[in-house]
C-alpha cells in the first residue's frame, strides 16, 4: 500500500523554525520530484517547493526562498522541509506529495499543519 | 507565474445534473514538448487532494468516467455527467507547464 505520512508540524513563534518530515512507503521516492504544497486555513493550494529526483536540483516559491530548505533521506526513504524564520503567513498545512504532471501515479499524505503565531 | 482562473467559484448543483467548471490560464499551456499539462484536482471537505485528470483528460485510476477534462491551449473544462453526492467539494485546475507549478482559486461544488 502506498502512503505519505507527514509529521512535525505544530504551534511555533514568528521567527521560529520547524523540520516537517514525510516518510513514504510503498514507492521510492527517489523517482518522484518530490513536492511541498501548502494551503492557509481556507484557502488554496499554493507550491512550495520542490526537490528533482535524482537529487540534483531543488526549486522553491519566492515567498519562501532563503528560508526554507528541502531534503530528502533515500535510505529512510523520507522527504524533510527545514523551515526558518517563520513568518503568520507560512501557516498553513503543508502537503507532501508527487505532484505528477504527466502519468498516471500521484500520491498525496494526510498534511501536517503549521501555526505560526505568538 | 502564470495565473489560472476559475468559474465559476462556487457551484451549487442538483443530485444528478451535469455540472461544468471553466479553468483559464494567462498563457498557453502547450510545453515544448508538445504536450498540456493540466491537471485537476478533487478536495474533499476534510481530506487532502486528489488528482481527478491529468495532461487535460486522461482520467486517474478510480475515477469515475462521469468526470471529463477537456480543452487546449488556454481554455479548459471539466466536466461532471450526473453529480452524486460524493462529488461535494472543491476542485482545483493546476498547471504543470511553466515553472513554478500554479493552482486555480478552485471552485466549491456543494448540493443544492
Amino acid at each position: 500500500e502506498v502512503k505519505l505520512v507527514e509529521s512535525g508540524g505544530g504551534l511555533i513563534q514568528p521567527g521560529g523554525s520547524l523540520r516537517l518530515s514525510c516518510v513514504a512507503s510503498g514507492f521510492t521516492i527517489s523517482n518522484f520530484w518530490m513536492t511541498w504544497v501548502r494551503q492557509a486555513p481556507g484557502k488554496g493550494l499554493v507550491w512550495v517547493s520542490h526537490i528533482k529526483n535524482d537529487g540534483s536540483a531543488t526549486s522553491y516559491a519566492d515567498s519562501v526562498k532563503g528560508r526554507f530548505t528541502i531534503s530528502r533521506d533515500i535510505a529512510k526513504n523520507t522527504l524533510y522541509l527545514q523551515m526558518n524564520s517563520l513568518r503568520a503567513e507560512d501557516t498553513a498545512v503543508y502537503y507532501c506529495t508527487t505532484l505528477v504532471i504527466s502519468s498516471p501515479i500521484d500520491y498525496w499524505g494526510q498534511g501536517a499543519l503549521v501555526t505560526v503565531s505568538s | 507565474d502564470v495565473v489560472m482562473t476559475q468559474s465559476p467559484l462556487s457551484l451549487p448543483v442538483t443530485l444528478g445534473q451535469p455540472a461544468s467548471i471553466s479553468c483559464r490560464s494567462s498563457q498557453s499551456l502547450v510545453h515544448s514538448d508538445g504536450n498540456t499539462y493540466l491537471n485537476w484536482f478533487q478536495q474533499r471537505p476534510g481530506q487532502s487532494p486528489r488528482r481527478l485528470i491529468y495532461k487535460v483528460s486522461n482520467r486517474d485510476s478510480g475515477v469515475p468516467d462521469r468526470f471529463s477534462g477537456s480543452g487546449s491551449g488556454t481554455d479548459f473544462t471539466l466536466k461532471i455527467s450526473r453529480v452524486e453526492a460524493e462529488d461535494v467539494g472543491v476542485y482545483y485546475c493546476m498547471q504543470g507547464t511553466h515553472w513554478p507549478k500554479t493552482f486555480g482559486p478552485g471552485t466549491k461544488v456543494d448540493i443544492k
